[in-house]
């Protein structure tokens, strides 16, 4: 029963590195979502997928690339880390449908990236 | 662009009170919406959530209403306790949508 799994938990880098965050649901939903945390500002939508094969912009995208590898997997990439990106990052799902009758957001537990 | 404003920013109240979180949304679109709880330094819990077709949601002493025609949720939390400590946010989306967009969240201390 793991639901949504998020790795790695913490990740230091440095300025201009680069890393991908996994995420991965067990649940068969179809619709993923990545986002940051910052303090006083809320969660904000960085991506989301809402089905294999598509992606679309959230609210703060610039600076990140992701890829909807399967029904499962839901990747983040940052091509150049810079230090504004250090944030806490989570990744969510959910069965969506005009028909679904539940529509529960679920989340993983988190990155916490830290750009030097 | 659809924003969520929850008020107030933080509570300090007693153990025992009873409190609401406020939740408003500007979208006019049918909505669903979810309330969590996040501890410091830990992920989102869900907590309840009200579909378009329902108007309210219980679950122990937390329950939630949501009146789609004044854009508000109302998260009520009975008898508080230190343990309910924690931040609480809520989310909205429209039925059937993807883009789910949250409050700033209301920051919640019981003092025992």
């Amino acid at each position: 029963n793991a639901g949504v799994t998020q790795t790695p938990k913490f990740q230091v880098l440095k300025t201009g590195q680069s890393m991908t965050l996994q995420c991965a649901q067990d649940m068969n939903h179809n619709s993923m979502y990545w986002y940051r945390q910052d303090p006083g500002m809320g969660l904000r939508l960085i991506y989301y997928s809402a089905s294999e094969g598509t992606t679309d912009k959230g609210e703060v995208p610039n600076g990140y690339n992701v890829s909807r590898l399967n029904k499962r997997e839901f990747s983040l990439r940052l091509e150049s880390a810079a230090p504004s990106q250090t944030s806490v990052y989570f990744c969510a799902s959910r069965r969506t449908g005009r028909i679904s009758t539940n529509e529960k957001l679920f989340f993983g537990s988190g990155t916490q990236l830290s750009v030097l | 662009k659809q924003e969520v404003t929850q008020i107030p920013a933080a509570l300090s109240v007693p153990e025992g009170e009873n409190l609401v979180l406020n939740c408003s949304f500007t979208d006019s679109a049918i909505y669903n919406l979810q309330w969590f709880r996040q501890d410091p330094g830990k992920g989102l819990t869900s907590l309840l959530l009200i579909q378009s077709s329902q108007r309210e949601q219980t679950s122990g002493r937390l329950n939630a209403s949501l009146d789609k025609s004044s854009g508000r949720s109302t998260l009520y939390i009975a008898a508080s306790q230190p343990g309910d400590s924690a931040t609480y946010l809520c989310a909205v989306w429209r039925t059937g949508g993807f883009k789910t967009i949250f409050g700033a969240g209301t920051r919640l201390f019981v003092k025992a």
